[in-house]
């Protein structure tokens, strides 16, 4: 069973243009997550999927983050119009059901640097 | 708030010694998961141990072990016979429940090198 995987691994971006980060989770697993980490700290969680629904985006950005997890293919999380600040490892995870009690599943990140 | 606090940035230790690494939160829910996570040089985020809060009992996985204080809400980590593999980043994380769903909150991570 493949675990979480993401792609591209590394993505380098000039100002202005767009990133387009992919997750596929492992099998059996319905529910993805991204997280954003900065450098020297810890991961901070963006948005939460289900399949063709975005069930909590609250860590999101307001604006130029989206993300979507459509019923065919991967999760994808897309930034427009990029910024240096946006210079970050994006991980992804994925779990069986999500709730109180379970366990996520990180893939191994994507490191977006912006020029 | 729900936090997570990792008061340690830093921490060293000798190969094949004994380290702690101490982990604070903060809830008001009953039941729920705790976690540490390894992040090496590779940047892959590793499940290293997880804690079931309506378990007494602490959560073993062979050199990685935790103690797990509920009434004071800690959840410490210690590595026996410390490896030079096991140098990394250590994340705590827990599940909480805020804005209407369940997702992990981290804390700032302790760096730990094992010394040769």
């Amino acid at each position: 069973n493949a675990g979480v995987m993401q792609n591209p691994r590394h993505l380098v971006r000039r100002r202005g243009q767009e990133a387009r980060l992919r997750c596929s989770p492992m099998k059996g697993h319905s529910h993805v997550y991204w997280y954003r980490q900065l450098p020297e700290e810890g991961l901070k969680f963006m948005v939460y999927l289900q399949k063709e629904n975005i069930i909590d985006e609250s860590g999101m950005p307001k604006e130029r983050f989206s993300a979507e997890f459509p019923k065919e293919g991967p999760s994808i999380l897309r930034i427009q119009q990029v910024v240096r600040g946006d210079s970050a490892a994006y991980f992804c995870a994925s779990s069986p059901v999500g709730g109180s009690t379970d366990t996520q599943y990180f893939g191994p990140g994507t490191r977006l640097t912006v020029l | 708030a729900q936090t997570v606090t990792q008061s340690q940035p830093e921490m060293s230790v000798q190969e094949a010694e004994t380290v702690t690494l101490s982990c604070t939160y903060d809830t008001s829910e009953n039941n729920y998961y705790l976690f540490w996570y390894k992040q090496p040089p590779s940047r892959q985020m590793i499940l290293v141990i997880r804690q079931e809060a309506y378990k007494q009992q602490n959560a073993t996985e062979n050199r990685f072990s935790v103690n797990f204080q509920k009434a004071a809400k800690s959840f410490s980590l210690k590595i026996s016979d410390s490896q030079l593999g096991d140098t990394a980043m250590y994340f705590c994380a827990f599940i909480s429940f805020t804005s209407g769903t369940y997702k992990y909150i981290f804390g700032t991570g302790t760096r730990l090198k094992v010394l040769a």
